[in-house]
Parts: structure tokens; sequence; C-alpha cells
């Protein structure tokens, strides 16, 4: 099936570790996106990709690190320098310009601090 | 920066009526997109209904419609013959129409249908 495949759906970390959320997709779309989203809040850019080996950050990229050495994959590391990591995390992705305007999310992963 | 402002944290609505969820933005573009999106019990972010801000003509999806009012810079989400499963939190979003664009999202409106 075509779709955002976000891995592991439930995570947890032990104070002062790194883990690392896995995002794939395979709609061949080029931009894609993490977001961060807290209880009863709106969603947060953490970081973004418009192509292969090319990010940006978002407005909450302290702590917080990625890599896009494939087209499908944008994987987000949270650091032990993110003073609160528990939340929930979607990652998203958008075709180009030319084909779509439209972006859409995977089935997001929580992360729990223990 | 763009800033999208929803001012009804919660709302209810009696099965099979209608309700209208309010979204306002802060933009200088002239070219961008608006959406609504639907985030249920499950978490996944559904997109609801898309507008191109240079289309007049109001989109609509079934039983959702919205109410663009570009000059206001206003989006209203109408839902009618509301269904139980509508019930979620709804979220505002914008994105500018020129690459490297993000959305950028509302706090969400927390809509319950009772039966």
């Amino acid at each position: 099936d075509g779709g955002i495949t976000q891995s592991p759906k439930y995570l947890f970390r032990k104070e002062g570790q790194n883990v690392t959320l896995s995002c794939e997709q395979n709609l061949n779309h080029d931009a894609m996106y993490w977001y961060r989203q807290d209880p009863g809040q709106g969603l947060r850019l953490i970081y973004y990709s418009q192509i292969v080996n090319d990010f940006q950050k978002g407005d909450i990229a302290e702590g917080y690190s990625v890599s896009r050495e494939k087209k499908e994959s944008f994987p987000l590391t949270v650091t032990s320098a993110q003073k609160n990591p528990t939340a929930f995390y979607l990652c998203a992705s958008r075709p180009d310009r030319a084909t779509g305007n439209t972006i859409y999310f995977g089935e997001g992963s929580w992360l729990t601090v223990v | 920066a763009q800033t999208v402002t929803q001012s009804q944290p919660e709302m209810s609505v009696q099965e099979a009526e209608t309700v209208t969820l309010s979204c306002t933005y802060d933009t200088s573009e002239s070219n961008y997109y608006l959406f609504w999106y639907k985030q249920p019990p499950s978490r996944q972010m559904i997109l609801v209904i898309r507008q191109e801000a240079y289309k007049q003509q109001n989109a609509t999806e079934n039983r959702f419609s919205v109410n663009f009012q570009k000059a206001a810079k206003s989006f209203s989400l109408k839902i009618s013959d509301s269904q139980l499963g509508d019930t979620a939190m709804y979220f505002c979003a914008f994105m500018k129409g020129t690459s490297g664009s993000r959305l950028t999202f509302g706090e969400g409106t927390q809509l319950t249908v009772n039966p």
C-alpha cells in the first residue's frame, strides 16, 4: 500500500539517551516534514526537507537532528539536548509543486521520557 | 511570518445539525493555500478540505464546505448533517504557494457531536 509509515508507534526514552524515529514514504514525494504535537496544542514544525541531502530548521529544531540520504526516508533523532521530548511526533510529505500542494501525514509516534 | 488563529477551543453540536468552525489568518502573501485537517482520537491527521487563494469559489467536499473571505482573511468550515464520527480536533492550516513551503497550524477546535 502507498503511504507514509512511521515507526515505532510508541517509544520510551531514558534521560540522556538519543532516540531515532523512522519515517518512510513510498509516494515518491519530494518534500518531507517533522512536526511535534503537545497535548491539547497544535502542530509545530521541527525540520523539513525539500530534496535529498538538504534540510532546513523549523520553529523548534533545538535538540533534534535529521538526515535525508534517500528520497523516501527522513529519520528524526531526538537528542539528549532536547529537555522536554515527551510528545506526539508526526511525519508528513508533499509532492513536488507541479503535481500537488497538499501535505499528507503518517500515523504518528508517541515518545515518552521515563 | 504567517499566523493562524482559531478562537473556539471547544464546540459541540447535536447529531444531524450544522456547525461552523472559525479560522482567521494573517499574511502578506497573495498566493497561498488554506486547509482544514481533522484529528480524531487515533491522532491521524486527515485532510478535510483545501482552498486555493486564487479561486473565488468556496471549496466543497460532501458535507464539508468553507466560507473563504480573502479580504477579511477568514476561512471558516461548515459541517452539515453532523455525524458522531465527526467528533475530532479540527485544525486550520496555511501554506504559501511557493517552493520551500510548510504548513502553519492554528491551535485547533475540539468538536464534539452529541447523539
